[in-house]
């Protein structure tokens, strides 16, 4: 299994500004993959991060938006940029243990006014 | 989209009664999974079922895979109050590598 240790555990930003999350596993593993989980709705997936290269993108998500960073194996920080009050949501970044599961950090939760 | 769609989307049991939630799929599957979501916080891994398998057991839990109907379901035997979260189902599809899909999700309450 992967322990992952996400912060922070919530915010309230005011619009027009940005904010870092950061997610820290304690084994090295090649990707990370960041989801978005809007108020009452399903986790989306929003990019995998692979250590050494550029982030891949899913659909309707760009990097100037979310800005992705993979320094190293056991690391990653997602940055929500430019937050308008649709990017309230909770953020979760995840990693794949033995077996296909994933494992899941305890979540961002954004709030925007 | 290839995202499931499970139902029901609500459901409220008494403890010691069964719970049964359903996922339905749109694409051919590697495997599906079955996640717990509890107060909108991290998810945790319950059950993977193969697509080449049709039945798993693990411990209150019991899932089943028809691929033919491309559908899954989620038996929780005996629940308790502790069991109440969201569950999710997810299909990671051929050629997705190790990217999931998550279904819509069901909030079972159970009460004492």
């Amino acid at each position: 299994s992967a322990v992952i240790s996400q912060k922070p555990s919530r915010d309230i930003c005011q619009r027009g500004t940005s904010l870092t999350i950061q997610c820290q596993v304690d084994s090295q593993v090649t990707m990370m993959f960041w989801y978005r989980q809007q108020p009452g709705q399903s986790l989306t997936l929003i990019a995998t991060a692979n250590q050494g290269s550029e982030a891949t993108y899913e659909s309707g998500f760009v990097i100037d938006k979310f800005p992705i960073s993979r320094p190293n194996l056991t690391f990653s920080t997602l940055t929500v940029s430019n937050m308008s009050p649709e990017d309230s949501s909770i953020y979760l970044c995840s990693v794949v243990g033995a077996e296909e599961k994933l494992f899941f950090g305890s979540g961002t939760q954004l709030s925007v006014l | 989209s290839q995202q499931g769609e499970e139902d029901p989307q609500a459901l409220s049991i008494q403890e010691g009664e069964n719970a049964t939630m359903n996922c339905s799929y749109k694409t051919s599957i590697n495997n599906l999974q079955w996640y717990r979501q509890n107060s909108g916080r991290g998810l945790v891994h319950l059950i993977l079922i193969r697509s080449n398998e049709r039945e798993k057991h693990s411990g209150r839990l019991r899932v089943t895979l028809d691929t033919s109907k491309k559908s899954s379901s989620l038996l929780i035997t005996a629940s308790r109050a502790a069991d109440t979260a969201s569950y999710f189902c997810a299909t990671a599809f051929g050629g997705g590598g190790n990217k999931l899909t998550f279904g819509t999700g069901t909030q079972l309450k159970v009460e004492l």
